[in-house]
């Protein structure tokens, strides 16, 4: 089954403990991004790739890391997370093809909370 | 900066209507439009548009794009209550960033 999965779903942490969460694509999928979605705010973006070990800031790079060594794992570092970045995050990916992308597939989420 | 912008914010309407769901935006270096569905999970794609005056349809849903008045719209027709969702617009520009507006949080009452 074609799919995007995110690891963990849930996640509780403290402040300034290092944290990964995984993102993974059985689609071949060319581009690959990480958001973050927030009550009033809606669904902005952190960072994304276009291909394996090209990665780019998006509106809201700060206090995160990324790194795309493999075409079908784009995951998102947390060097020391603080409160504010208690979010819902999803990954999402999609063909790159013509200079266009192609629908994007969103992973089911993960929801973290910072404490 | 720039800025994706949707309005209403939201919308209570009964089942068999027709509703209009807007979307303005200011970017640089536009490339294309996209349309999500979000229910109580990941967003689900709807649409991606490119070019200025070509509708997009899909079932009841149907979308179109005016590059020249940086507005789209998303129509939904005999409205039934799985519609009741939140409906995000997004632009990506030619950098390949996306931004997306607030959405908008569709109800439909049988």
């Amino acid at each position: 089954e074609a799919q995007v999965t995110q690891n963990p779903r849930y996640l509780i942490t403290v402040t300034g403990k290092k944290l990964t969460v995984t993102c993974s694509q059985n689609m071949n999928h060319e581009y690959m991004s990480w958001y973050r979605q927030d009550p009033g705010l809606g669904l902005r973006q952190i960072y994304y790739s276009m291909n394996v070990e090209v990665t780019d800031k998006g509106d809201v790079p700060e206090g995160y890391k990324v790194s795309r060594k493999e075409k079908r794992n784009f995951p998102l570092i947390l060097e020391s997370p603080s409160p504010n970045q208690t979010s819902l995050y999803f990954c999402a990916s999609s063909l790159w093809f013509s200079g266009r992308m192609g629908e994007q597939y969103f992973g089911p989420g993960t929801r973290l909370t910072v404490t | 900066e720039d800025k994706v912008v949707q309005s209403p914010l939201s919308l209570v309407v009964h089942e068999g209507d027709t509703v209009t769901l807007n979307c303005s935006y200011e970017v640089t270096n536009f490339r294309s439009l996209l349309w999500y569905k979000q229910e109580k999970k990941a967003p689900t794609f709807l649409f991606m548009l490119t070019s200025s005056g070509i509708e997009k349809k899909s079932g009841r849903l149907s979308s179109i794009l005016d590059k020249k008045e940086l507005f789209s719209i998303l129509n939904i027709t005999a409205t039934q209550t799985g519609d009741s969702a939140v409906y995000l617009c997004a632009t990506m520009n030619r950098d390949d960033k996306i931004i997306f507006g607030k959405g908008t949080r569709l109800h439909i009452l049988p």
